[in-house]
């Protein structure tokens, strides 16, 4: 069954450093979401991606925050300057819109843990 | 309270039971959808309902959902240790974003 994959598994960073964290979202879905879960807390949203553009983006994805589709297959999300609250799992998430408009099925990776030190 | 209460917080169960999470929100949605994370883990799509949809199932999960009351609920029957986990709800608020619950802690003992 395919699957979003998400490199690397863990990451540990010095506070100020840039980070790309990568994913592979399910090779048919058009939509791309990046969300984060602090621990112990809720999955929060972070932003959307859709034909090349960001459709949607929450207050928390600031201008440290930036997302790209290099490529055909991957989808990655840089935070320019590490702060330490940024420490979270980072999850991608991916799905295509149905023919009626509405959205299917998320599919989430398993997560990178950024621990920003 | 915030879009997407899970309630409750923790259950705890033994091996054979039924557990139930339920959860409310507050603004019309078009799916809801429910996701289990074993700790410290990824997120894994158990089911998604529409809006206009009022019971789905499967295998051991039954979820239904009454668009008046704004609330749903996950059944899973005959409860297994494998089970364990946390379960969340998540609602689209008419856009393609999700917005996630505080989640259901569930401990099933063997």
């Amino acid at each position: 069954e395919p699957e979003v994959t998400q490199t690397p598994s863990h990451q540990v960073t010095q506070m100020g450093q840039e980070v790309i964290l990568r994913c592979v979202p399910i090779s048919n879905h058009l939509y791309f979401y990046w969300y984060r879960q602090i621990l112990g807390q809720k999955v929060e949203f972070l932003v959307s991606f859709y034909n090349n553009e960001i459709s949607e983006k929450s207050e928390i994805f600031d201008d440290q925050f930036s997302v790209e589709r290099p490529d055909g297959s991957n989808f990655t999300l840089k935070i320019r300057s590490t702060k330490l609250e940024d420490s979270a799992m980072y999850f991608c998430a991916s799905t295509f819109m149905g023919l009626a408009g509405f959205q299917e099925t998320q599919y989430f990776g398993p997560g990178t843990r950024l621990l920003v030190l | 309270s915030q879009q997407g209460e899970e309630d409750p917080q923790a259950l705890s169960i033994q091996e054979g039971e039924n557990a139930t999470m339920n959860c409310s929100y507050k603004t019309s949605i078009n799916n809801l959808q429910w996701y289990r994370q074993n700790s410290g883990r990824g997120l894994v799509h158990l089911i998604l309902i529409r809006s206009n949809e009022r019971e789905k199932h499967s295998g051991r999960l039954r979820v239904t959902l009454d668009t008046s009351k704004k609330s749903s609920s996950l059944l899973i029957t005959a409860s297994r240790a494998a089970d364990t986990a946390s379960y969340f709800c998540a609602t689209d608020l008419n856009t393609d974003k999700l917005i996630f619950g505080t989640g259901t802690r569930l401990q099933v003992f063997p």
